[in-house]
């Protein structure tokens, strides 16, 4: 059974850090593209970031390009997403998902809130 | 970027009636657009890829259509489970998604 757990959210103040980690299970993590979605608390979905099965290739979105860095750990089955430079408006439930497009497995989310 | 443009909003609907949600792209994204389906409190579920491809186990009241720029998700015969948020996702740039469609009862 595939299965993607997130962790690592919490509550940060605006400027601070925070890594995300998001652990796959039950299907060879290391033959497909991984990416961060999130969703701020009441609102939409909005793709943050992707990474390719072996890191070639990373995207991001314009909102948090520059900010933030997606990264993986073949070995260890794991995705990471460094968010730095944190803002108010970064305050969202963020997914792990896999694959390039039609995301058919996602996590459950874990919740970052950026507030002093 | 690429705009998807959602519409409506949200709908008040009857079990048993026809649905029909659209989303318009800013620019041309070919067939790569899925439709996600977000129960409250759960993560998004893959209902729809390549604009008109039935994911695995997805009951065919669910359809979707459309290329280009103009796309349409349809639900044939609603039931009470499928009262949710609607996203339409492009996957031809990056990928941006549509703002939902909530349906709820009248």
């Amino acid at each position: 059974e595939v299965q993607l757990v997130e962790s690592g959210g919490g509550l940060v103040q605006p400027g601070r850090s925070l890594k995300l980690s998001c652990v796959a299970s039950g299907f060879t993590f290391s033959n497909y593209g991984m990416n961060w979605i999130r969703q701020a608390p009441g609102k939409g979905l909005e793709w943050v970031a992707y990474i390719s099965s072996g890191s070639s290739y990373i995207y991001y979105a314009e909102t948090v390009k520059g900010r933030f860095t997606i990264s993986r750990d073949n070995a260890k089955n794991t995705l990471y997403l460094q968010m730095t430079s944190l803002r108010s408006e970064d305050t969202a439930l963020y997914y792990c998902a896999r694959g390039y497009s039609s995301w058919a497995y996602w996590g459950q989310g874990t919740l970052v809130t950026v507030s002093s | 970027d690429i705009v998807m443009t959602q519409s409506p909003t949200s709908m008040s609907i009857s079990v048993g009636d026809r649905v029909t949600m659209n989303c318009k792209a800013s620019q041309n994204v070919g067939s790569n657009v899925d439709w996600y389906q977000q129960k409250t409190g759960q993560s998004p579920k893959l209902l729809i890829y390549k604009a008109s491809n039935r994911y695995t186990g997805v009951p065919d009241r669910f359809t979707g259509s459309g290329s280009g720029t103009d796309f349409t998700f349809t639900i044939s015969n609603m039931q009470a489970e499928d009262l949710a948020v609607y996203y339409c996702m492009q996957s031809n740039s990056y990928r941006t998604f549509g703002g939902g469609t909530k349906l709820e009862l009248k």
